[in-house]
């Protein structure tokens, strides 16, 4: 069964300085991963995803994410981190899909809380 | 938030009773899925749909139940048999023909008193 492991509870940052948040994963086949942030008492909003292709991925709000399949890991990053950026952040991995039995779910890690201060 | 609409926002149910959470997206999505998220345990998969009159169970079935009628709805019904109910639940989407990343509701809150 595929996995994600974000080993970090919380992040502190001050604003305009480079943010990382990690992630680990666990997964059969070609791994499928996705960052996604949330505000308090908000749904989660999609920030990027890595299918194939570069390692380095950008996304929403000038998140970034690289992939290291050697390491497992898919960090998450920002080059400038704004007090906005304040939230909790999850990493997912894809399970398997519809041809191996699986439907196509998402594995979550517990999140990392980012905080950004003046 | 998207196309994704959960009612009600907040939800207080008395011990003993049945509540149905709604979900209806407008998106054209082929799959709907229910998560609940509990502080500190990220979210954990409660039933998902791939198609109309079809669902499975997640990791955390137990209590709840689902219909899947209408493409657009998949309603959550948190039963008694639930033995913790409270907690905050979310409901996604995702287009099969998609990159695979699912959508999410603004969720609800569930409080039992």
């Amino acid at each position: 069964a595929q996995s994600v492991a974000q080993p970090e509870d919380q992040v502190n940052v001050a604003e305009g300085n480079p943010l990382t948040v990690k992630c680990t994963y666990s997964v059969s086949g070609n791994p499928y991963l996705f960052w996604y942030v949330q505000y308090p008492n908000r749904g989660l909003q999609f920030l990027l995803k890595y299918i194939t292709g570069d390692n380095l991925v950008k996304g929403s709000y000038g998140f970034e994410a690289e992939f290291n399949k050697s390491q497992t890991s898919f960090h998450l990053k920002k080059p400038s981190a704004l007090v906005s950026d304040s939230a909790l952040y999850f990493c997912a991995v894809r399970g398997p899909g519809l041809l191996t039995g699986g439907g196509n779910k998402l594995t979550f890690g517990t999140g990392t809380q980012l905080k950004v201060e003046l | 938030d998207g196309g994704i609409t959960q009612s009600p926002k907040y939800l207080f149910r008395k011990e003993g009773q049945n509540v149905t959470l709604s979900c209806e997206q407008n998106l054209n999505h082929d799959a709907m899925y229910w998560y609940r998220q509990d502080p500190g345990q990220g979210l954990r998969l409660i039933y998902y749909s791939q198609i109309v009159n079809d669902f499975q169970k997640g990791d955390i079935a137990e209590g709840y139940s689902v219909s899947r009628e209408k493409k657009e709805s998949f309603p959550l019904t948190v039963t008694s048999a639930q033995k913790n109910p409270t907690a905050f639940y979310l409901c996604a989407s995702r287009l099969k023909s998609g990159g695979y990343e699912q959508f999410f509701g603004p969720g609800t809150r569930l409080t039992v008193l």
